[in-house]
């Protein structure tokens, strides 16, 4: 079974804060993907990786940046947490050519 | 104007009803396709892929119109264990796009 773990389920942080969500997933998949969903606007996509070391924009990737050292870990980093950034942030791996994604269950941030 | 756009509903239907879903998309070079359920408070799960010719799994069948730039997921017989999200998902260049999705609830 594919397995794609997020650090946390919830999480709370207070504005200013460095905040990291990890995420690790065991079935060597080349992509991954961080999405966050919101009531009314779905799942937006903030950035992804095909490969160590590579990354690319999502739609929203401003206020965050993200780290892919080893392939399976794909780390998500809020450099100065706002109110504005209060979301569930979802992980995804796949295979190159995307024909599946599999997802970790959520992390619940909230920012105060 | 949204990559993808669905209706949110909610549908409501009863128990053995046939309940259909439409997604439109706006990139005429997206290479896949795919439904996604989503239940409360759960992650997304791969429902089926969407292939040109259609396809079928049980009760779930899946349509692409390449054409029009849209999808459908049509539900027959369905179950209580239906209710749930559904999203309507396309792959870009290696990246996955969602819709917001469409509530579907199911009652006796």
């Amino acid at each position: 079974d594919v397995k794609v773990t997020q650090s946390s389920r919830y999480l709370v942080k207070r504005t200013g804060e460095k905040v990291f969500l990890e995420c690790v997933q065991d079935m060597d998949h080349e992509n991954m993907f961080w999405y966050r969903q919101d009531p009314g606007l779905g799942l937006r996509l903030i950035y992804f990786s095909y490969d160590v070391k590579m990354k690319e924009k999502g739609d929203i990737p401003e206020g965050y940046s993200v780290s892919r050292e080893k392939k399976e870990r794909f780390s998500l980093i809020l450099e100065s947490a706002s109110t504005n950034q209060t979301s569930m942030y979802l992980c995804a791996s796949g295979t190159g050519g995307v024909t599946e994604a599999f997802f970790g269950q959520g992390t619940r941030l909230t920012v105060v | 104007r949204k990559e993808v756009e669905q209706d949110p509903g909610p549908f409501n239907v009863p128990e053995g009803a046939t309940v259909a879903f439409n997604c439109t998309y706006s990139n005429s070079a997206s290479q896949s396709f795919f439904w996604y359920r989503q239940d409360c408070r759960k992650e997304p799960k791969l429902l089926m892929s969407v292939y040109s010719s259609g396809n079928e799994d049980g009760r779930f069948t899946a349509q692409l119109n390449r054409a029009s730039q849209y999808i459908s997921l049509l539900i027959r017989d369905s179950k209580l264990s239906d209710s749930a999200t559904y999203l309507c998902v396309v792959l870009n260049t290696d990246k996955l796009i969602f819709g917001t999705g469409t509530r579907l609830q199911v009652f006796p």
